[in-house]
């Protein structure tokens, strides 16, 4: 298996443009998770779906976040408009089981 | 979310050396206790993990000992190499249905020197 999949792995983006960040999870991986990494704030989950559905936005930093995953192979994180402050890596990640998540490697987004 | 104290957010330790990393958790009701190591431009992977019940889980050169009553468990990496150099987080996972979400301590940043 490739392992979780991440595109684009590097995006640099104006203040104010539309950003979307893509994730294929490992086949046959139930859950997906939406992380943020930064210096100052360390991992943050943002979001987490379960057989594709939501169940957790609550570290969804504000209403320009927005998630989905249409199906068990695909999921994407849009920022809408982006800031400066978005600047971060954002990674996703997908379970076989309870705490044994997979990683992928990450989208490096910096905001100008 | 439940907070994960990590500490120190650095370590140097020279190679051969003991690597010690410790955590403390606020809150009792977790059921699994996971930690990942995490390369430069890499996402995390996981290490090692143990769940409540036992005290101590060994894998090679990488230990976990854990102390319920104390809310804390830690990593030890015995004969530490250069290699080993990389960011370690521990983690914590809640019992019940948000069993499926992790979270994570501040990192440590371990640099071992040949």
């Amino acid at each position: 298996d490739a392992g979780v999949i991440q595109s684009p792995r590097h995006e640099v983006t104006e203040m104010g443009q539309e950003v979307t960040l893509r994730c294929k999870p490992i086949s046959g991986h139930n859950s997906l998770f939406w992380y943020r990494q930064t210096m100052m704030r360390g991992l943050e989950l943002l979001i987490y779906f379960n057989n594709n559905v939501p169940i957790d936005d609550s570290g969804m930093p504000e209403d320009r976040f927005s998630a989905k995953m249409p199906n068990a192979s695909f999921s994407t994180l849009k920022i809408q408009p982006s800031e400066p402050r978005d600047s971060a890596v954002y990674f996703c990640a997908s379970m076989a089981g309870v705490g044994e998540q997979y990683f992928g490697p990450g989208t490096r987004l910096t905001v100008t | 979310q439940q907070q994960v104290k990590q500490s120190p957010q650095s370590l140097i330790v020279q190679k051969g050396g003991i690597s010690i990393i410790n955590c403390a958790y606020e809150n009792t009701a977790f059921d699994y206790f996971p930690w990942y190591q995490q390369f430069p431009g890499k996402g995390p992977a996981l290490l090692i993990a143990i769940r409540p019940d036992v005290s101590e889980k060994k894998e090679g050169r990488f230990t976990i000992s854990f102390n319920k009553s104390a809310k804390q468990f830690s990593l030890h990496i015995m004969d530490s190499q250069p290699g080993d150099s990389a960011t370690y987080f521990c983690a914590v996972v809640p019992t019940g249905n948000a069993g499926n979400m992790l979270t994570f301590g501040g990192g440590t940043r371990l640099m071992v020197k040949p």
